[in-house]
């Protein structure tokens, strides 16, 4: 078991360029989320999921698209990034909501 | 809107000594998670508290939650050097709000010998 994995571990970005930070679990999960983490601050949700095909906003969506076409994968878009965007981004997964979540490596994301 | 505040935000305790780190809510939860993070890690599950009154103990921790004072606690017993890391505490904002976890700013433990 993988667990939670997620891709890159680095990035680099100019202002209004895009990309897709990638997540993938292999625990047959129905609960994804992604959580953006910044200095002195705990995790904040960007955007969760209960099941393929549904998803749902978090406490700070903007600028940032989702999409869950299948069980094990949850992709997180920047559509035009921004330097506000500097952050460390954490995937995570759980059996179902309400549960305790397995969180991913995370992705240290830096925007200039 | 839900808050949650722990304290102390830094701690610096001498090995052997015993401390205990502070999670208030403001609204009503019935679950509550404490992790823990390394410095450039993941975060890494410690307790899942499910009702009023749970305790739950590993080692050198052990969490409680009171859910009629909005209050979990973790007490660190005579703290060792490997215990050095970010306690985070989250609240389940409850059935109402998809379960969302809303974290606390972390408590940045620093075991020195």
């Amino acid at each position: 078991n993988a667990g939670v994995t997620q891709t890159p571990k680095f990035q680099v970005l100019k202002t209004g360029q895009s990309m897709t930070l990638q997540c993938a679990q292999d625990m047959n999960h129905e609960y994804m989320s992604w959580y953006r983490q910044d200095p002195g601050m705990g995790l904040r949700l960007i955007h969760y999921s209960v099941g393929a095909g549904i998803t749902d906003q978090g406490e700070v969506p903007n600028g940032y698209n989702v999409s869950r076409s299948t069980t094990e994968d949850f992709p997180l878009r920047l559509l035009s990034a921004a330097p506000s965007q500097t952050s460390v981004y954490f995937c995570a997964s759980s059996r179902q909501l309400g549960y305790e979540q397995y969180f991913g490596p995370g992705t240290r994301l830096t925007v200039t | 809107e839900l808050k949650v505040e722990q304290n102390p935000l830094f701690l610096s305790m001498q090995e052997g000594k015993n401390y205990t780190i502070y999670c208030n809510y403001s609204t009503t939860s019935d679950r509550l998670y404490w992790y823990r993070q390394d410095p450039g890690k993941s975060l890494e599950s410690l307790f899942v508290l499910l009702s009023n009154g749970a305790v739950k103990q590993e080692g050198r921790l052990m969490a409680s939650l009171d859910t009629k004072a909005r209050l979990s606690t973790l007490h660190i017993t005579a703290a060792v050097h490997d215990l050095s890391a970010t306690y985070f505490c989250a609240v389940d904002r409850g059935p109402g709000s998809a379960r969302q976890l809303t974290f606390g700013s972390g408590t940045q433990l620093t075991v020195l010998p």
